[in-house]
C-alpha cells in the first residue's frame, strides 16, 4: 500500500547512456514532482506536473524529460547522462488544493560512472 | 522566488535535552510550512506542518513555532531519543506557485 513508489531504487550507469525512472502514486493526488537531492543533502526541484500539465521547469539541462501519462504517473527519463548527474532523485506527489504536504517516494540513487 | 535558510546544518545534543531549528523564508506570501524528516535511505517524512495563520504547534515531542512578521519558523523537539537523530527539512510553500522550498537540512545527532 506505497503511497509513492519509485522504480528502480538503485541504477548504476555510465556515462553516455540513457536512462528512466519511474513514478506512482496511488493517493489520488493532482500534481507530482521531481525533486534532486546531491552529496551535500539540498533538495531542489526540478519538476511538476498538475493533472498532466507541466507547470514547473527549474533550470534543469534538456537531457532531462519529464513525462506524464497520466496523474498518477510521473517518469523522468535522462539522455547522455554525464557524471554530475549522480545524485538521489525523488518523485512526490500533492493535493496543491488542500495546501497540505508533499508525499515523498523512498528515492532512486542514480550512479553514472 | 522562495528561498529558505536554515541553521544549522549540523547539531548534536545528548539524549534527554532539547533540539531547535531554525528557518527563515523570504516570501510573505507563503503560507504553509511543513517540517520533514529524513532517514539514512529514505524519502523525507513529514513530522508536523504549521499554517500561516497559527502561531504555534504541538505534537507530542515536537513543536513549530511561526512568526510571520520576522518571517522565521523554527522546530523544537523536546526530551531527544537516539531514533530522533536523522536530517531533518523545514520548508516553504511558494504562495504564488506549486513549488514546496527546502531550506539545506539540519543533520542532528542525538547522543547516548
Amino acid at each position: 500500500d506505497t503511497a509513492v513508489s519509485q522504480t528502480p531504487k538503485y541504477l548504476v550507469t555510465q556515462m553516455g547512456n540513457d536512462k528512466s525512472i519511474k513514478c506512482e502514486q496511488n493517493l489520488g493526488h493532482d500534481t507530482m514532482y521531481w525533486y534532486k537531492q546531491d552529496s551535500k543533502k539540498f533538495l531542489k526541484i526540478m519538476f511538476s506536473y498538475n493533472n498532466k500539465e507541466l507547470i514547473i521547469n527549474e533550470t534543469v539541462p534538456n537531457r532531462f524529460s519529464p513525462k506524464s501519462p497520466d496523474k498518477a504517473h510521473l517518469n523522468l527519463h535522462i539522455n547522455s547522462l554525464e557524471l554530475g548527474d549522480s545524485a538521489v532523485y525523488f518523485c512526490a506527489s500533492s493535493q496543491v488544493t488542500l495546501n497540505t504536504e508533499a508525499f515523498f517516494g523512498q528515492g532512486t540513487r542514480l550512479t553514472v560512472v | 522566488g522562495e528561498n529558505v535558510e536554515q541553521h544549522p546544518s549540523t547539531l548534536s545534543v545528548q539524549e534527554g535535552d532539547s533540539a531547535v531549528i531554525k528557518c527563515t523564508y523570504s516570501d510573505s506570501a507563503s503560507n504553509y510550512f511543513p517540517w520533514y524528516k529524513q532517514e539514512l535511505g529514505k524519502g523525507p517524512q513529514l513530522i508536523i506542518d504549521i499554517r500561516s495563520n497559527v502561531g504555534e504547534k504541538k505534537d507530542q515531542r515536537i513543536a513549530v513555532t511561526l512568526n510571520k512578521t520576522a518571517k522565521h519558523f523554527s522546530l523544537h523537539i523536546t526530551e531527544t531519543q537516539p531514533e530522533d537523530s536523522a536530517v531533518y527539512f523545514c520548508a516553504a510553500r511558494d504562495g504564488g506557485t506549486y513549488k514546496y522550498i527546502f531550506g539545506t537540512g539540519t543533520r542532528l545527532k542525538v547522543l547516548a
